[in-house]
Order: C-alpha cells, then sequence, then structure tokens
C-alpha cells in the first residue's frame, strides 16, 4: 500500500463544467502522474510532476491542467468538461529499486 | 517513440493451468524497465512483476515468471497453477530514460473453474 488515495471516487458532471480531481499521497513520494484509462487504450499519461511547482505534459494533456502546491497532493483540472473525458483516471506515484509506479483507486468521471 | 504491444485481447485459461501472456515493445534505449501489471474488477492497479533490461536472470515472483528476450523486444507473462483469483486485466508498460510509463492495451484473462 503506498498509501495514495483518491477523491472523489465517482463524479457525474455536464459537458462544460469544471472538474477538478485529487491525488493524496502520505510518504512523501516526489513523482506523482495522473493517467487515464479508456478501453482499447490502456493507460495513458496526462500530466506529471517531480516537485512542488514542478509539472510536465504527458501524452494525452490537452484540455488538461494540473497542480501541485505541496508535496502530498496532486490537482488534476479539467476546465471545461466534455463528453471525450469520460473516463477512469488514475494516480500514482513512484518508488522502489527499480522505479515502479504504484497507483491509486482510481475515479470514475462521466460527463453527460 | 516508445511502444507497447499486446497482441491478444482476450485469452481463457483451466484452473490450476498454466498460460502465457504476450507483449512486445520497441525503444532505442539501451536500459530500461519493463513491468506487468494487474487490474482484476476491483479496477485496482497492481504491480505483478518488474524487470530491468540489464539484467539477463528472467525475473520470477511466485507463479508468475516472465520470459524476457531482449533482442527480440519482447517480454510475455507466464502465471503458472492459475487461480480464479488470476482472473484480470493484464497490461505489460515500459519505462525509458524519462520517467514515464508506456502501457499495452492490456490482455483479459479469464480463469475458467
Amino acid at each position: 500500500d503506498a498509501g495514495i488515495t483518491q477523491s472523489p471516487r465517482h463524479k457525474v458532471t455536464e459537458t462544460g463544467t469544471p472538474v477538478t480531481l485529487r491525488c493524496h499521497q502520505t510518504e512523501n513520494h516526489r513523482y506523482m502522474y495522473w493517467y487515464r484509462q479508456d478501453p482499447g487504450h490502456g493507460l495513458r499519461l496526462i500530466h506529471y510532476s517531480y516537485g512542488v511547482k514542478d509539472t510536465d505534459k504527458g501524452e494525452v494533456s490537452d484540455g488538461y491542467s494540473v497542480s501541485r502546491s505541496k508535496t502530498e497532493d496532486f490537482l488534476l483540472t479539467l476546465e471545461s468538461a466534455t463528453s471525450s473525458q469520460t473516463s477512469v483516471y488514475f494516480c500514482a506515484i513512484k518508488q522502489g529499486p527499480d522505479n515502479e509506479q504504484f497507483f491509486g483507486p482510481g475515479t470514475r468521471l462521466t460527463v453527460l | 517513440a516508445q511502444t507497447v504491444t499486446q497482441s491478444q485481447p482476450e485469452m481463457s485459461v483451466q484452473e490450476a493451468e498454466t498460460v502465457t501472456l504476450s507483449c512486445t515493445y520497441d525503444t532505442s534505449e539501451n536500459n530500461y524497465y519493463l513491468f506487468w501489471y494487474k487490474q482484476p474488477p476491483s479496477r485496482q492497479m497492481i504491480l505483478v512483476i518488474r524487470q530491468e533490461a540489464y539484467k539477463q536472470q528472467n525475473a520470477t515472483e511466485n507463479r508468475f515468471s516472465v520470459n524476457f528476450q531482449k533482442a527480440a523486444k519482447s517480454f510475455s507473462l507466464k502465471i503458472s497453477d492459475s487461480q480464479l483469483g488470476d482472473t484480470a486485466m493484464y497490461f505489460c508498460a515500459l519505462k525509458g530514460a524519462t520517467n514515464k510509463l508506456i502501457f499495452g492495451t492490456g490482455t483479459l484473462l479469464a480463469v475458467q473453474p
């Protein structure tokens, strides 16, 4: 257990509304990641962070922004949600001798 | 660009038998890591096994082992003595010099009683 929680776990929202997902970790990990999981695509990296206020884009960053104002929290924001952003979102941290990533429980987001 | 390919969308195995899931990848880097993750119906992503490219010996974790063929860029997962609890989606993943994981599209494994 890497001490990762995600909130909310489920959310239904309407097109055009802003949405913020939160990832919280308790073990002071430097690297944090946001992925989305869609059928036929596996998991794809949205954004990641390598320290407080240090973030970078991943493979599918359009329409998403992130913020990390303190080590333990990594926020993912959809400024104006679209139906194409309906997905399951996973947060992850990096740890271990082989730099493996450990994942939170996921957030299922539905945009109507 | 790095890619990971899992060519078997679905597989089925009888309880107590052995099954092998395939994964091929492409990277221009010399040092990298490969991983297999399991995602049961609970949706939790669970790390099953890891392999560093520089290590010749195939990794083993209890009933899970890999066949790592570096020249062929192949990284298959063998599950021995399959159990009902092994029913899950399995993802192969690659990590190179960047700290990003590239995932395959997954193989859905069903273990039949």
